[in-house]
């Protein structure tokens, strides 16, 4: 079945520190893949995309991710966190149709 | 520029009630959808629209019921709540669908049923 698996729920780094956040598919394709950040009492707002082309890809806020076709990972990163960074951070897949499926989400905490 | 807007922000419903969830977004966006928030279970795709007069089911449709009148209005219907439905909804749109356009969401609605 395709789906979108997140390791980690909780994931706390000090400011300063680099940022990975895990996230895997399951899909004989590629699918299109999507970070999202959510900030508390908020909707989600997209971070960063990849469809196709360069695999490393930019998205705002210093964050950026890289698609890994043989790892079927597309794990999220940033070189120095900031306390504005903490929030809940979804990866989702479009598997080739209408829907967006949604890992079950990170929840990052920045350390003083 | 109001973007995508759900109302009521909460709601307390006892169970068998019924109620509308109310979303509208002003972008002209074809793609709606509704998803579901659960801790540790992220988002779920309830129902969603690839333009008026079209619905289709998600991954969690049953208990709810959607329609599509307007380019600019999905309003999700609990026809008879029950508590397992207590969750936050969030509405979202896109231009064209979920392959390229990035979904726009609204604030959600926090909902309890007892």
């Amino acid at each position: 079945a395709q789906s979108v698996t997140q390791l980690g729920s909780h994931v706390s780094v000090s400011e300063g520190a680099l940022v990975l956040l895990r996230c895997n598919y399951s899909s004989s394709v590629p699918p299109y893949l999507f970070w999202y950040v959510q900030y508390p009492n908020q909707g989600l707002q997209l971070l960063l995309k990849y469809t196709t082309g360069a695999t490393l890809v930019k998205g705002i806020n210093g964050f950026e991710a890289e698609f890994k076709k043989s790892e079927t990972s597309f794990h999220l990163t940033k070189p120095s966190a900031h306390m504005s960074d903490a929030a809940e951070y979804f990866c989702a897949a479009n598997f080739g149709n209408e829907k967006l499926t949604f890992g079950t989400g990170t929840r990052l905490t920045i350390i003083p | 520029n109001a973007g995508v807007t759900q109302t009521p922000k909460f709601q307390v419903l006892k169970t068998g009630q019924s109620m509308t969830l109310q979303c509208a977004q002003d972008m002209n966006h074809e793609y709606m959808s509704w998803y579901r928030q659960d801790p540790g279970m992220g988002l779920r795709l309830i129902h969603y629209s690839v333009g008026a007069g079209i619905t289709d089911q998600g991954e969690v449709p049953n208990g709810y019921n959607v329609s599509r009148s307007t380019t600019e209005d999905f309003p999700l219907r609990l026809l008879s709540a029950a508590p397992s439905q207590t969750s936050v909804y969030f509405c979202a749109s896109s231009y064209s669908g979920v392959d390229n356009s990035p979904l726009h969401f609204g604030n959600g609605t926090r909902l309890t049923v007892t």
